[in-house]
């Protein structure tokens, strides 16, 4: 079955460097989104990208991050000088659009990021 | 701007139980709302997805309801079992296309052997 990909898993960095986390959504999709977790909170939105630019973002998605498809399978997340309040779990996800309009989200199983 | 709660926070019951875990959520101007799975350190697995203009959706021991006009949805699970322990997530999508989900902050669950 068909699935959304994310690497690294668990990626430990120091506080100003800079991180790009990947992701390979599913195939035939063509929304892409990231969310994250901070531990023991609500999964947040933080962006989406459609047809080769960003759709929509939230007050999280800030100057410090930014979001690429370099190629027809990657989706990347870069964080420049990461700070210590970004420490969370990031979610990839993807979704398409059926006849009836349904669009169902499906996530990967998430980067873990530690900022030290 | 949309919240959603989902009560209870946390719920541990004996194996075979049915039970209920609520959703609402304070716009009911809705595109869809989807049930997801997440087990520790995990991502999420989607369970069910729900059109605004659906009132419910089975699979399996599954099935989740939605009242829009009243903003709340519930998911029912029949005859639970040890494996169904996780942390259940409500998420509601406000417009079709590349519109985010606003999640809740879900119910941790136990089943009891």
């Amino acid at each position: 079955e068909p699935e959304v990909t994310q690497t690294p898993s668990h990626q430990v960095t120091q506080m100003g460097q800079e991180v790009i986390l990947r992701c390979v959504p599913i195939s035939n999709h063509l929304y892409f989104y990231w969310y994250r977790q901070i531990l023991g909170q609500k999964v947040e939105f933080l962006v989406s990208f459609y047809n080769n630019e960003i759709s929509e973002k939230s007050e999280i998605f800030d100057d410090q991050f930014s979001v690429e498809r370099p190629d027809g399978s990657n989706f990347t997340l870069k964080i420049r000088s990461t700070k210590l309040e970004d420490s969370a779990m990031y979610f990839c996800a993807s979704s398409d659009e059926d006849r009836e309009g349904n669009t169902e989200a499906f996530f990967g199983q998430g980067t873990r990021l530690t900022v030290v | 701007k949309q919240e959603v709660t989902q009560i209870p926070a946390a719920l541990s019951v004996p194996e075979g139980e049915n039970l209920v875990l609520n959703c609402s959520f304070t716009d009911s101007a809705i595109y869809n709302l989807q049930w997801f799975r997440q087990d520790p350190g995990k991502g999420l697995t989607s369970l069910l997805l729900i059109q605004s203009s659906q009132r419910e959706q089975t699979s399996g021991r599954l099935n989740a309801s939605l009242d829009k006009s009243s903003g709340r949805s519930t998911l029912y699970i029949a005859a639970s079992q040890p494996g169904d322990s996780a942390t259940y997530l409500c998420a509601v999508r406000s417009r079709r296309g590349a519109d985010g989900l606003t999640f809740g902050k879900g119910t941790h669950l136990i089943i009891q052997p």
